[in-house]
């Protein structure tokens, strides 16, 4: 059981570059979500998604954008890369949004703009 | 405007002596918090929770208390071991407006424990 699986770990994108972060899970959970965390930074949520076909942006989606064809992936696309998204982005999942549902999250990508 | 503030950046705990961790909120609309545990390189993990209507909760080594009228909840971990040093994120949950649940991290504390 494998969990939260995240690729690639580590990425380094030059200002205007394009590219996509995978998530995938493989415990048939519904809810998917995607963070980021900034140096001395609490977790941001960027986009989420409560099931296949939908999702929603969370508190920093701008510069960002997601799909979730299946229930086991959720990718996170970077379109026109800025330093600014230069952070660890983390993708998460849990069964359902019950309160005592909690997150289950990946390794996390690091992702450097230069 | 840091709804959940974690104030002490770092603390440092010789081997079996007892770790607290603090953490205050600001909205009473939190009802629902809980601790992850992180290691370097890795993803978050969850550790402990507690409903906003109980004052404690406790497994094992670790245990939560929550006092509600001061916005302050407490991470207590006894005894405290050397594989316990990590970064403990505070979080607070409430429903939004669309009836899903929020959740809103702290800044963490990267806990140290020396043997």
């Amino acid at each position: 059981n494998a969990g939260v699986t995240q690729t690639p770990k580590f990425r380094i994108l030059k200002i205007g570059q394009s590219m996509t972060l995978q998530c995938a899970q493989d415990m048939n959970h519904n809810y998917m979500y995607w963070y980021r965390q900034d140096p001395g930074m609490g977790l941001k949520l960027i986009y989420y998604s409560v099931g296949a076909g939908i999702t929603d942006k969370g508190e920093v989606p701008n510069g960002y954008n997601v799909s979730r064809s299946t229930t086991e992936d959720f990718p996170l696309r970077l379109e026109l890369a800025a330093p600014s998204q230069t952070s660890v982005y983390f993708c998460a999942s849990r069964r359902d949004s019950s309160y005592n549902s909690p997150l289950h999250f990946g390794n996390g990508t690091r992702l450097t703009v230069t | 405007d840091q709804q959940v503030k974690q104030n002490s950046p770092s603390l440092s705990v010789q081997e079996g002596r007892i770790s607290i961790l603090n953490c205050d909120y600001t909205n009473s609309m939190f009802d629902y918090f809980l601790w992850y545990k992180k290691y370097p390189a890795e993803g978050p993990t969850f550790l402990i929770s507690i409903s906003s209507i109980k004052d404690k909760n406790e497994d094992g080594r670790f245990t939560v208390f929550l006092n509600k009228s001061a916005k302050h909840l407490s991470l207590h971990i006894v005894p405290s071991q050397p594989g316990d040093s990590a970064v403990y994120f505070c979080a607070a949950s409430s429903l939004n407006a669309g009836n899903n649940r929020k959740l809103i991290w702290g800044l963490g504390t990267s806990l140290a424990v020396n043997p």
